[in-house]
């Protein structure tokens, strides 16, 4: 069965120390997988969107690595800030018939203690 | 980056009542717009996809008839749940994409409780 998963529901870091959160999925060939940022109460917030035949991408102090062989993406925010604590949210798109179809993961909650 | 809107953002209802829940682009023309539905400390899950001037596509599970969608426009979808009953309170997001483009930009949400 297809199945996307972050690897902890909650992370804990010390402020200035580099975030790195794991999305792992299974039984998907995604055309892209996105990253979103959603605050309590809120709708997710658009961070990185990375390619099949994409290996990295940054965007200040955010990355975004993506591995199809291993099935799975990394994102990792350095010099992290409190600012920075909410839940982040992997979801992927298949495209096709799927064309714009976003399955999410379950969300990491980091919180970045000062 | 865009923005899109969603009214109102929070809404109580009696069992039994319809609610309407609006979705606009506003500053880029839409010409696809989805309707999640989250519950608390769960994932956002895909209800629909609206596609402007045609009818919604439904995921599997989620009753057409229930929930009712409506694409108007370039800038605006509509999510009518119908005779809301308390299982149905939620908190219901939309996103818009513009066409031809990859990023899909997600409204704040609205929250529904059904009394």
């Amino acid at each position: 069965s297809q199945k996307i998963e972050q690897n902890s529901e909650a992370l804990n870091i010390q402020e200035g120390k580099t975030a790195t959160l794991t999305c792992n999925y299974t039984n998907y060939s995604p055309a892209y997988l996105q990253w979103y940022r959603q605050d309590p109460g809120r709708g997710p917030v658009f961070l990185l969107l990375i390619r099949e035949n994409e290996k990295e991408k940054r965007k200040e102090r955010l990355k975004v690595t993506f591995d199809t062989t291993l099935k799975q993406s990394l994102f990792h925010i350095t010099a992290s800030q409190p600012a920075d604590s909410a839940t982040y949210l992997c979801a992927l798109e298949t495209g096709g018939t799927s064309y714009g179809k976003l399955t999410f993961g379950q969300g990491t909650i980091l919180t970045v203690h000062p | 980056g865009a923005v899109v809107s969603q009214h109102p953002s929070r809404v109580i209802c009696k069992s039994g009542t319809s609610v309407k829940i609006e979705c606009r682009s506003l500053d880029f023309q839409a010409t696809t717009m989805f309707w999640y539905r989250q519950f608390p400390k769960k994932s956002l899950m895909l209800m629909a996809t609206s596609n402007e001037g045609s009818k919604a596509t439904y995921e599997q599970g989620v009753e057409k008839d229930k929930f009712l969608i409506n694409h108007a426009s370039l800038t605006l979808s509509t999510l009518t749940v119908t005779s809301a009953h308390p299982e149905d309170s939620s908190f219901y997001i939309c996103s818009a994409r513009a066409s031809g483009t990859e990023t899909q930009y997600f409204g704040p949400g609205t929250r529904l409780l059904v009394l």
